[in-house]
Order: C-alpha cells, then structure tokens, then sequence
C-alpha cells in the first residue's frame, strides 16, 4: 500500500479564496482523521470519521472549515474563505485497530 | 479533559542514550503512541504500547509507562544524528478509531 496520501503537498492561495485539501486513506482503515499543525498550538485535530460517518468535529475552528467523507477511500477538508492565520500544515492519517498512519501533509499558506 | 505535555526540547551527543518524556491526563487511555517527525515530513509511528504492560522494547527504542504516575518515557539508545526529529507521545483510549489526543512534541537535536 501507498501510505495515506495527501494532495497537494504545497497550497499557496490568496485570502478570501476557497481552498480544498484531499486525502485518500489507506485501504481497509475505517478511521480517518483531520490534524492541524502550527507552530504556536502544535497538533490539533479537527475531525474525524468513523465509517465515513463524522463522529466529532469540535476541533473545527469556525464554520468556515468543512469537512466530508462521500466514500471509504476518499476525504476533503474546505476551507472557504481563506485567512491567513489558517496557514498551517494540514495532516490526514488513518487508522484500523490500534495503528494511525499520517500523510505527508499539506503545507497551506494564505496570503 | 484529556491533556498531554512534554518537554519542548533535548539535546544530546551522538552515542548517548536520549530520554524523552510524557505525561498525560486520562486515566482511562489505552493505548500510548510514540511518533516521529523530521523536517517538512508527516509523522512516523515508531511504537506503541497498551496501558496494562509497563516496558516495550523495539531494537533502539524502549518504552516505559508508569501508568501510576501516568507518566509514559521513550528511550533511544545509542542516539545517532538522525535520530534528530520532533518527537510525539499520543494517547487514545481504545482501538476503536476513537481519536488521538497528540502531545505538544519535543524536538531532540542530537549533536557529532
């Protein structure tokens, strides 16, 4: 298997702007998982599902942040519009029983 | 609330044993994760270990949990310049997907 595997690797957008980050999970995890990584708060998670179901998204900042999971081997993550101080790196990992897997992140910079 | 702190950061020589440090909250954690991120890279799981053994030993790695003092260490023996990384200890509760509650990571330079 490929790893969970997410794209872009590199977002650079302007403010105000919708943004979209992908993720495909590994096959077979039925646990997908949305982390937010900054400098200033570390590892944040955002949300993550269950069976496609999203279980708890407590973590989202506002409601400009979404998230969905339509099938067993894909999810996004929306942000629309885009603010600076959303610029982070964005991690999806997955996960079956007792193992979590991350992707290699998405580096997002809003300017 | 759940709650994971470690110290931000540790240096040592090559060669030396390195010793890095958690402490969590949550009685009721299960599991306890140890992962490892280098530079521009996502997070490595290096191992694991359940809340009811006290050691876990993985070639250069030992894991220690004081479930007590839940106080959970990682030990890297022979510590080598890439071992060099930010390091995160985890916790979650059951294996059921429930979330991890991650760390604030501490970085280990490791110096020739």
């Amino acid at each position: 298997d490929a790893g969970v595997i997410q794209s872009p690797r590199h977002e650079v957008t302007e403010m105000g702007q919708e943004v979209t980050l992908r993720c495909k999970p590994i096959s077979g995890h039925n646990s997908l998982f949305w982390y937010r990584q900054t400098m200033m708060r570390g590892l944040e998670l955002l949300i993550y599902f269950n069976n496609n179901v999203p279980i708890d998204d407590s973590g989202m900042p506002e409601d400009r942040f979404s998230a969905k999971m339509p099938n067993a081997s894909f999810s996004t993550l929306k942000i629309q519009p885009s603010e600076p101080r959303d610029s982070a790196v964005y991690f999806c990992a997955s996960r079956q029983n007792t193992e979590a897997f991350f992707g290699q992140g998405t580096r997002l910079t809003v300017v | 609330g759940e709650d994971v702190e470690q110290s931000l950061f540790l240096s040592v020589r090559e060669g030396d044993s390195s010793v890095i440090n958690c402490t969590y909250t949550d009685s009721s954690s299960t599991y306890l994760y140890w992962y490892k991120q280098e530079p521009g890279a996502g997070l490595q799981l290096l191992t694991y270990i359940f809340s009811n053994m006290d050691m876990k030993q993985d070639q250069r790695l030992t894991v220690l949990l004081n479930k007590k003092d839940k106080h959970l260490s990682l030990r890297i023996a022979d510590t080598q310049t890439g071992d060099s990384a930010i390091y995160f200890c985890a916790e979650s509760k059951d294996n059921a997907g429930n979330m991890l509650t991650f760390g604030g990571g501490t970085r280990l330079m490791v110096k020739p």
